[in-house]
């Protein structure tokens, strides 16, 4: 079975600027989670999906982050304006159902400079 | 809230010693219980998981037992190799906010051979 796939691995922007990351989650998972990771720290939870319909997005900074996951299956997380502090890993997973694990993608390394 | 709180890192090993990381956690009603493990520059892979009390999750020669009581799940391994360097990370998943996981701040384990 193919992973979560994520694109792109790696992104450099000046702050201010905008950024897009891409997920594509395993076939036939109805829900998906982006996840922040700034390092050193564990993930948090910014956006988690059921289908194309939002379950929680308590943690979104809504004034600049927004995400969205059309026909419930991919999905983009986008940052606009970017800020230093969002230099971090966006990471994106999916899962079956409740009960069950996730399986991440290898996440987007964005630097913000 | 709901949190989780594992032992502080790095912790640096030989190869063959016994490895426990602590894990203890608060949260709202009954998880489940997860660890991760991070390798260096992978994304999060699951490494096993228990889902009542009791239950003993499994997995590579890791085991950790959901003790409800003490509301902890440490994860143990009888005999580490340099492979199993990596960042480790105690996740329950909250089934009252949409089944998501809450992840401590991660164990930093480095073996040394």
């Amino acid at each position: 079975e193919a992973g979560v796939a994520q694109s792109p691995r790696y992104k450099i922007i000046e702050k201010r600027q905008s950024v897009a990351f891409w997920c594509n989650p395993i076939s036939g998972h109805a829900t998906l989670y982006w996840y922040q990771q700034i390092l050193g720290q564990g993930p948090k939870l910014l956006i988690q999906f059921q289908n194309n319909g939002v379950v929680d997005d308590s943690q979104l900074p809504k004034d600049r982050f927004s995400a969205e996951r059309l026909k419930g299956v991919d999905s983009t997380l986008k940052i606009q304006p970017a800020k230093l502090e969002d230099s971090a890993v966006y990471l994106c997973a999916s899962s079956p159902g409740r009960g069950d694990g996730y399986t991440f993608g290898s996440g987007t390394r964005l630097t913000v400079v | 809230g709901n949190s989780v709180t594992q032992m502080e890192g790095p912790v640096t090993l030989s190869e063959e010693a016994f490895l426990t990381i602590n894990c203890t956690y608060t949260a709202t009603g009954y998880p489940s219980l997860f660890w991760y493990v991070q390798y260096p520059g992978e994304g999060l892979q699951l490494l096993l998981k228990a889902t009542k009390a009791d239950d003993k999750g499994s997995n590579k020669g890791f085991e950790a037992t959901y003790r409800k009581e003490t509301t902890s799940f440490h994860l143990e391994k009888g005999s580490v190799q340099v492979s199993d360097s990596a960042v480790y990370f105690c996740a329950p998943m909250i089934y009252n906010q949409g089944g998501k996981l809450i992840f401590g701040q991660g164990t930093e384990l480095s073996v040394k051979p």
